[in-house]
Formats: structure tokens, sequence, C-alpha cells
């Protein structure tokens, strides 16, 4: 089973759409989580961390469920410049970052 | 400010060979990580590396070496290159040596390895 899990998706959702994402991790241990944006052919950039109380940053909103050991993203009115992919992270020890496959979100008009 | 840099930005080499990957990280940061991303994967950690020190590998043969130098910059080294070494390198920077929600990793552009 691999570490961290999500559904690669593609994700074709409409501008001003609401849309959510899913990532499951196996190990319970795991310290701190994180979503971070992709863009076709570019470098991942850190999006938001993930709080156990559930963070919202404008219209992203990051939630943790440690005993279902899931993490999520919602995404409310989508733009067409949200089209990316969207990793999922999860630290388990101190040294790494551990990356779903991500997600890929194609938003259109 | 400068941010991470990678070079080359793309290699083209044939089965067999070595290859070396450079990156310099932010000015400050103290710490590089190295991640490997196939297409249609997450990255998967390769090294980290602190003050020069080897702090944490991943899942990664032998084959894969790198290290730090005095000014912090890092090269990652793949010998006796396989057609599955075909990815995006990417090199991360980060003031500190543990991956913590208070330490975030910046990543560079990347370099494109193609093994043909």
């Amino acid at each position: 089973r691999k570490e961290v899990e999500q559904d690669p998706g593609p994700f074709n959702v409409p501008e001003g759409a609401t849309v959510a994402f899913n990532c499951t991790y196996s190990n319970s241990a795991s310290q701190s989580f994180f979503w971070y944006r992709q863009d076709c052919r570019k470098e991942p950039k850190l999006l938001m961390s993930v709080y156990s109380s559930g963070n919202e940053d404008g219209r992203f909103t990051a939630q943790l469920n440690r005993a279902s050991q899931y993490i999520s993203l919602l995404i409310r009115d989508s733009k067409l410049s949200d089209s990316a992919t969207y990793l999922c992270v999860v630290i388990l020890n101190t040294d790494k970052l551990i990356f779903g496959t991500g997600t890929r979100l194609q938003v259109f008009p | 400010d400068a941010g991470v840099t990678q070079s080359p930005t793309h290699l083209i080499k044939t089965r067999g060979q070595h290859v070396t990957l450079r990156c310099s990280p932010i000015s400050g940061h103290k710490s590089v990580s190295w991640y490997q991303q196939v297409l249609g994967q997450g990255p998967q950690f390769i090294f980290q590396y602190y003050e020069k020190e080897e702090r944490g590998r991943g899942n990664f043969p032998d084959r894969f070496s790198a290290r730090q130098f005095p000014n912090y910059s890092s090269e990652l080294n793949v010998n006796a290159l396989l057609l599955g070494d075909s990815a995006l390198y990417l090199c991360a920077s980060s003031l500190r040596g543990v991956a913590l929600a208070t330490n975030e990793q910046f990543f560079g552009p990347g370099t494109r390895l193609t093994v043909l």
C-alpha cells in the first residue's frame, strides 16, 4: 500500500464550481500535512499547511481527519488559473516529505 | 531575491553513462533535499543534506549519491544510468535540517533528465 494515496483525476469542472480532493495516508504516526500545487512542467509550490482544526485561505479550505487518516482540500468558486496538479504531502519522519501522486484539476470556461 | 537554482535545465544521456546535477539553495538556507519525479507520479525523496552531512536517504540504489559543499550548494550524482532514471530531478532548500510545518521547503525548477 502506498504511503500517501490520491485519486489522479482528472477533475474537469466549470468556472465557479466547488471541487474537493481527498488524500489518505497509511502511517498513523504521520506528523504534518500539506497541499502543494504543481503547474505543468513546473516545480511544486506550497499551497497550504493542513491543521487538525481545519484551516481556510481564501477560496481554499483544508481539513485533516486523523482518526480516518485522510486529508481534504476544498476549492470554492474555481478559476481557470486553478488548473494544476494538487499534491498531498505528509511528513512522517523529520527528514523528508512524502508526496502523493497528485490530483489533476482542469477548470474550463 | 534568487530562489533555488538548478543546472542544467535539461540533459540527455545514454544508458550506462554518469550524470551530475547541481543545486544552489536560497541564500541563508543550509538544507538541501533531492527528489525524483517520474512522469505522472509525485516526487520521491532521494537525499537530504544539512550542514554538509547526510541527514536522510530514500529508497534508491547506491548508484545515486550526493554531497553538499561548504557554501551549501549540492550535487546529485547518478552512475550507470538506466532508462528508468529518466525523470525530473528536483532540489528543495530550507532553513533547517528537519522537515517541519514551520520549515518550508522551496523547490527549484528541476533538471529534466532523459536517458536513451
